[in-house]
């Protein structure tokens, strides 16, 4: 158990729908990291927060959102959903901005009919 | 898409077994990762390099960080039934973003 919680678990919406997917951090970590594991992608990178403000984005779809509050769990907002954002959603948590100290939770698995 | 080529894209071995894995890029990397996902979970991080060259081992995993900075590898010793996953390389830019291999998935047999 890495101490990052994600909910839900799984998530079935149809297309053209709106969900919110959550992330509570590690307690005490400030930093919020969002990444996307698809079949045909792999695992990519989404965006970053760090203490309720956005650090880093990386390819993430201007349908997606995202934002941290300041009792620092974040939510990531899935909007116009289509097939292909059919996929595993991690979030993953740090004591501050870092590389080799990312604890990723168990994930939401998103599926779009 | 994808920096890094990672292979092999799967693998089965004998329990018991030595195998190896490895990751390369046509750019150069200050940090090199290995991370493990078992199914259901999230990616775990196993080892860490930071310096070209450096060779790190975590109890029957050794990993190293090319010389070129352009590659790594994975060795997993005496597999057991629980080395069972999906391995994948990541590489760090400097602002904190994680880019993953496709993965190493390794199934072993008993």
């Amino acid at each position: 158990d890495s101490g990052v919680t994600q909910t839900p678990k799984h998530l079935i919406t149809a297309t053209g729908q709106r969900v919110t997917l959550r992330c509570s951090p590690r307690s005490g970590d400030l930093s919020v990291y969002w990444y996307q594991q698809s079949l045909d992608q792999g695992l990519q990178f989404l965006i970053h927060y760090y203490n309720g403000e956005e650090r880093a984005k990386g390819n993430i779809l201007e349908r997606f959102s995202a934002q941290q509050f300041p009792d620092l769990h974040s939510e990531l907002n899935l909007s116009s959903l289509e097939l292909g954002d059919s996929a595993l959603y991690f979030c993953a948590s740090s004591p501050r901005p870092s590389t080799d100290t990312q604890y990723f939770g168990p994930g939401t698995r998103l599926t779009v009919l | 898409g994808q920096q890094l080529n990672q292979s092999p894209q799967s693998m089965f071995i004998q329990e018991g077994e030595d195998v190896s894995m490895n990751c390369t890029s046509s750019s150069i990397f200050n940090t090199w990762l290995w991370y493990k996902q078992d199914p259901g979970e999230g990616p775990v991080l196993l080892i860490a390099l930071y310096k070209a060259g450096e060779l790190t081992s975590n109890g029957r995993l050794t990993a190293q960080f090319g010389i070129t900075r352009k590659d790594s590898f994975l060795n997993i010793s005496a597999s057991i039934p629980s080395d069972v996953g999906i391995y994948f390389c990541a590489v760090a830019s400097n602002d904190y973003k994680l880019s993953f291999g496709a993965g190493t998935t390794v199934t072993v047999r008993a």
